[in-house]
């Protein structure tokens, strides 16, 4: 079946470090990826978003390119800042509004 | 726009007893999905409606059931709950398409059963 993995965390970083969230995909098919963040009490905002192979998503500095040879859609951001930490969600969707996420990776930013 | 809203945002029940939670979508968006959310088990898929009709169902038991009105509005019913059914219950509204467009998520419902 369709799932996620993503990588454990949590990750401490320091402000203006360089972060890499990892996440790979099972799925049959060709799904649409997406990043998610959740920040305290609230629900998911989506960050960024890819449809197909080779497709690149950006939002505030954050990137992630579909990789269908290594199944892959890892989470980077040159700078992090305070505001990024948030724990985020690597998830798929083969179609409709059926969404596979991963067991999310908790970012905490320090100054 | 206005985005998904989610009432109400918390509850307390008494174990046995039922409990209704209610998602409003994205307006012209006609496709609601639901998800449990816990530390221990993540993020896991309830179910999906498309104009009123269930698409899609995950792997929970018979107790948890929804519906989905002509306005595109959800509810979400638990019937006999449990302890094990605390948790935060997010709703997630899209335009549906079969190609899996982007799922914009409500607030939620933090469920405790005491």
């Amino acid at each position: 079946g369709d799932s996620v993995t993503q990588m454990e965390g949590p990750v401490t970083l320091s402000e203006e470090a360089f972060l890499t969230i990892n996440c790979t995909y099972t799925a049959t098919g060709y799904p649409s990826l997406f990043w998610y963040v959740q920040y305290p009490g609230e629900g998911l905002q989506l960050l960024l978003k890819a449809t197909k192979a080779d497709d690149k998503g950006s939002n505030k500095g954050f990137e992630a390119t579909y990789r269908k040879e290594t199944t892959s859609f890892h989470l980077e951001k040159g700078s992090v800042q305070v505001s990024d930490s948030a724990v985020y969600f690597c998830a798929l969707t083969p179609a409709g509004n059926q969404f596979y996420f991963g067991t999310g990776t908790s970012l905490t930013v320090i100054p | 726009k206005a985005g998904v809203t989610q009432t109400p945002r918390y509850l307390i029940k008494t174990r046995g007893q039922q409990v209704t939670l209610s998602c409003s979508p994205i307006s012209g968006h006609r496709s609601v999905s639901w998800y449990q959310q816990t530390p221990g088990q993540g993020l896991q898929f309830l179910f999906e409606y498309f104009s009123e009709t269930q698409r899609n169902k995950g792997n929970f038991p018979g107790r948890f059931s929804g519906r989905q009105f002509s306005n595109s509005r959800s509810e979400m019913n638990v019937s006999t709950l449990e302890l094990g059914d605390s948790a935060l219950y997010l709703c997630a509204s899209s335009l549906g398409g079969r190609r899996g467009t982007e799922a914009f998520f409500g607030q939620g419902t933090r469920l405790t059963v005491v």
